[in-house]
């Protein structure tokens, strides 16, 4: 089966800019999880979806950060304006459905760096 | 809250040596613990979890409540085995966010 795919995989720009990145989860699976790494750091969660609601964007800075799911299907994570910590790894995962046991696969990433 | 400690950045062993990546984690509820790895230009993967109690590639992890660890470990270590190696905690319920520990680089040389 294909895995989670993601756009770009890699982003410059300057900050005060916006950008969005792109996610398809692997085909089926409900819950779709948007992780932000910094370097030397372990991935944070952002945003959990289940199908197109959100289930937990508890750390997600929503100021700057905006994420959708509206068919329940693919997303996008957005963050306007960047500001330079901003600068990190985007990952996004999915799962068949939710529960500490489901099995969550990671795609790429989007390395993007704030100038 | 819930937090999960790797105190090392950095482990270097020589092959065929045994290797013993170290996780602690605090969390007040009952646990869901995992290894998560990532080899060069791969993307993060799932190595094991407490609750399969499997071994792979040879490596095993025990859950110690007592001590609230998961370390991981492996008998003999080989070249294939270098990577990052995270340590993530779980929750059962309906939200099955993961938090991560730092990291730990695996470093096996000859």
């Amino acid at each position: 089966e294909a895995g989670v795919a993601q756009s770009p995989r890699y982003k410059i720009i300057e900050k005060r800019q916006s950008v969005a990145f792109w996610c398809n989860p692997i085909s089926g699976h409900a819950t779709l999880y948007w992780y932000q790494q910094i370097l030397g750091q372990g991935p944070k969660l952002l945003i959990q979806f289940q199908n197109n609601g959100v289930v937990d964007d508890s750390q997600l800075p929503k100021d700057r950060f905006s994420a959708e799911r509206l068919k329940g299907v693919d997303s996008t994570l957005k963050i306007q304006p960047a500001k330079l910590e901003d600068s990190a790894v985007y990952l996004c995962a999915s799962s068949r459905a939710t529960g500490g046991k489901n099995i969550q696969y990671f795609g790429a990433g989007t390395r993007l760096s704030v100038l | 809250a819930q937090r999960v400690t790797q105190p090392e950045k950095l482990l270097s062993v020589f092959k065929g040596a045994p290797v013993e990546l170290k996780c602690n984690y605090s969390y007040s509820g009952s646990p869901e613990l995992f290894w998560y790895v990532q080899y060069s230009r791969q993307r993060l993967q799932l190595l094991l979890r407490h609750i399969s109690r499997e071994s792979i590639k040879g490596f095993t992890a025990d859950l110690n409540k007592g001590e609230t660890s998961f370390h991981l470990k492996k008998p003999f270590a080989q070249e294939e085995d270098s990577a990052m190696y995270y340590c993530a905690l779980g929750f059962t319920g309906t939200a099955s966010k993961l938090t991560f520990g730092t990291g730990t680089r695996l470093q096996v040389t000859l």
